[in-house]
């Protein structure tokens, strides 16, 4: 069966600092990957997708960057982190059919 | 674009009790799907159930049923005989079927649904 892991759960950084939020899928090939991010009290804001090996769209202009280095691992950065960056991420992948999205347990994130 | 809307931010119902959340949206496309995604307080996000477009059948996954109406745009969850496990964040989502959409989803901004004993 397919799974996901996302890591750290929680993590707490200066402003300034570099992000590296990691995400892996098992039990699957070439799956559709995405970043979204959730803000306190809010809906799902859809950051970054890939839909293989280095292919990487963006959303919404930010702060932060993604990349897919290998077919099932997916990877959130920031090479300087604002205060607006706070939040709840959540990495997610789906397949053909339905595509509906199976999620990560999140990382939430506070900068201070 | 297409968009989601949840007009109920909150609401509560009484364990054993039925209550329905409500979502409606945006499109002009004629085929799509539609999910409703539970978060509890784990902050993990859990498929609760999904409808294509195309079917007029509402789905329905136990205890929780649609009540799709795609003339009007309207997708509402019901949930029977609840439950404290019911408590959470209920996110409806939407999904383009077309080739490049790449499966994104689009969501509500959330219904958080609470169980009163």
């Amino acid at each position: 069966s397919q799974t996901i892991h996302q890591w750290p759960a929680t993590l707490v950084q200066p402003v300034g600092s570099p992000l590296s939020l990691e995400c892996t899928v098992e039990g699957t090939s070439n799956p559709n990957l995405y970043w979204y991010r959730q803000a306190a009290g809010r809906g799902l804001q859809l950051l970054f997708y890939s839909v293989g090996i280095g292919q990487i769209s963006s959303e919404v202009p930010q702060n932060l960057s993604a990349s897919r280095p290998q077919d099932r691992q997916f990877i959130l950065s920031s090479k300087k982190l604002l205060l607006s960056d706070s939040g709840f991420y959540l990495c997610a992948w789906s397949v053909g059919g339905f595509g509906e999205a199976f999620f990560g347990q999140g990382t939430r994130l506070t900068v201070v | 674009a297409q968009t989601v809307t949840q007009s109920q931010p909150e609401m509560s119902v009484q364990e054993a009790e039925t209550v329905t959340l409500s979502c409606t949206y945006d499109t002009s496309e004629s085929d799509y799907y539609l999910f409703w995604y539970k978060q509890p307080p784990s902050r993990q996000m859990i498929l609760v159930i999904r409808q294509e477009a195309y079917k007029q059948q509402n789905a329905t996954e136990n205890r929780f049923s649609v009540n799709f109406q795609k003339a009007a745009k309207s997708f509402s969850l019901k949930i029977s005989d609840s439950q404290l496990g019911d408590a959470a964040m209920y996110f409806c989502a939407y999904r383009s079927p077309r080739k490049g959409a790449t499966n994104k989803l689009i969501f509500g901004t959330g219904t958080l649904l609470a169980v009163q004993p």
